[in-house]
């Protein structure tokens, strides 16, 4: 059974730190990974999607990067802002049917 | 990329009554559709697999007579909770994925509804 954690739960850090959020996954047959973001009370937007054969990818201030054999991916935060203070889920796509999610990762940027 | 637009964002009902949650995908077509709640400061847990034409497959724990999932169209899914109770208040929300088109596609979620049962 697949099971995704994520370190660490909460981080609090002040505007413009760089910042690494971790996930790990224990089962590497997976077809794909992704990261989503989800605010208080409100649905998932979804930030980046890595397929199984890729192993990162990146998007403005983000970069996600994935390593199917150590069952790992991170999310890199470049240059954070009070903005990108939410929950961040990593889900682990699940033999192409639904998804497994992690716990998340609570994020709070200090002005 | 693709929308899912689910209905209600928020409902609020009292206990014993049914509440229908509706999940459509706006400029594609999903076969598959997934259901998942959300307890306060937990993570999404998947509840069932709803397939286009076919009965619903629920996860372990998962009441199917408590409940109900219809796909009756390749656009529209509907999750009913049936007889609701305090403890059925959570955070509901339906992923889909763009139909035919593989394994390693992206998945699209709802906006999510919020259920309270009083």
């Amino acid at each position: 059974k697949q099971e995704v954690t994520q370190i660490p739960a909460a981080l609090s850090v002040p505007e413009g730190e760089n910042l690494v959020l971790n996930c790990s996954f224990t089962d590497s047959a997976i077809y794909n990974l992704q990261w989503f973001r989800q605010d208080p009370g409100k649905g998932l937007t979804s930030l980046l999607l890595i397929q199984s054969s890729q192993r990162e990818q990146t998007s403005g201030r983000l970069n996600a990067s994935l390593d199917k054999s150590s069952g790992r991916s991170t999310l890199y935060i470049a240059a954070s802002q009070p903005g990108d203070s939410a929950t961040y889920l990593c889900a682990v796509d699940n033999y192409g049917q639904n998804f497994v999610f992690g716990p998340g990762t609570r994020l709070s940027v200090l002005p | 990329g693709a929308v899912v637009s689910q209905h209600p964002s928020w409902v609020i009902c009292k206990s014993g009554t049914s509440v229908k949650i509706e999940c459509r995908s706006l400029d594609f077509q999903a076969t598959t559709m997934f259901w998942y709640r959300q307890f306060p400061k937990q993570s999404l847990m998947l509840m069932a697999t709803s397939n286009e034409g076919s009965k619903a497959t629920y996860e372990q724990g998962v009441e199917k007579d408590k409940f109900l999932i219809n796909h009756a169209s390749l656009t529209l899914s509907t999750l009913t909770v049936t007889s609701a109770h305090p403890e059925d208040s959570s955070f509901y929300i339906c992923s889909a994925r763009v139909r035919g088109t593989g394994r390693n596609t992206e998945a699209f979620f709802g906006q999510g509804t919020r259920l309270t049962v009083v």
